[in-house]
């Protein structure tokens, strides 16, 4: 069983839905949680990080359940430039190396 | 500011042949990072830095793969003899190197694609 798990999808969303990833993780010693963004044949880009509060960027927001090993992001009101490869990232804490779920593929339909 | 860079951007290697990938990360920072990411998947870690030092080389798949960051700056991953399964796109990150409890974002360079023949 892979550390962090994601369903890879693809979601294919039409313009304007609200969208709703998943993501768990199996190391309870995980501190940091991340969102990243992949776009075809580029690097991973930071979206957001996860705080135990829940946090929210304009039209994404993140939460993370600690009890549950989970962690989720919601992209309200979809575009098409949100069709991307959305990467839930863990880690222990500081400078401890990034563990990466699989990728979940987002397309948004005109 | 510059962000980390990587070259060459593309790499064909015949299968046998070694091969040096090279990362430059963003200019003060500490910490250094090695990712292989196969098609369809996640970045998988290799190995880590911090200065010089390499710390954590768990993720490297086999004594072909070598890394190294003489003076603390540019780094070099090395694969000797490379087979095909080695095909994949090797990601270098770099961060601040906060330390422990802190939340440290790492960013990430373009990319080597290597393609083994």
């Amino acid at each position: 069983r892979k550390e962090v798990e994601q369903d890879p999808g693809p979601f294919n969303v039409p313009e304007g839905a609200t969208v709703a990833f998943n993501c768990t993780y199996s190391n309870s010693a995980s501190q940091s949680f991340f969102w990243y963004r992949q776009d075809c044949r580029k690097e991973p880009k930071l979206l957001m990080s996860v705080y135990s509060s829940g946090n929210e960027d304009g039209r994404f927001t993140a939460q993370l359940n600690r009890a549950s090993q989970y962690i989720s992001l919601l992209i309200r009101d979809s575009k098409l430039s949100d069709s991307a490869t959305y990467l839930c990232v863990v880690s222990r804490s500081g400078t401890y190396k990034y563990i990466f779920g699989t990728g979940t593929r987002l397309k948004v339909l005109a | 500011g510059a962000g980390v860079s990587q070259s060459p951007r593309y790499k064909v290697a015949k299968r046998g042949q070694d091969v040096a990938l090279r990362c430059d990360p963003i200019s003060g920072h500490v910490s250094l990072f090695w990712y292989q990411q196969a098609l369809g998947q996640g970045p998988e870690f290799l190995t880590y830095f911090q200065n010089e030092a390499q710390l954590d080389k768990s993720g490297l798949p086999s004594d072909r793969f070598f890394a190294e960051r003489p003076e603390g700056s540019v780094s070099t991953l090395k694969i000797q003899r490379t087979q095909q399964e080695d095909s994949a796109v090797y990601l270098c990150a770099s961060s601040l190197g906060l330390g422990q409890g802190a939340t440290d974002t790492q960013y990430f360079g373009p990319g080597t694609r290597l393609t083994v023949l």
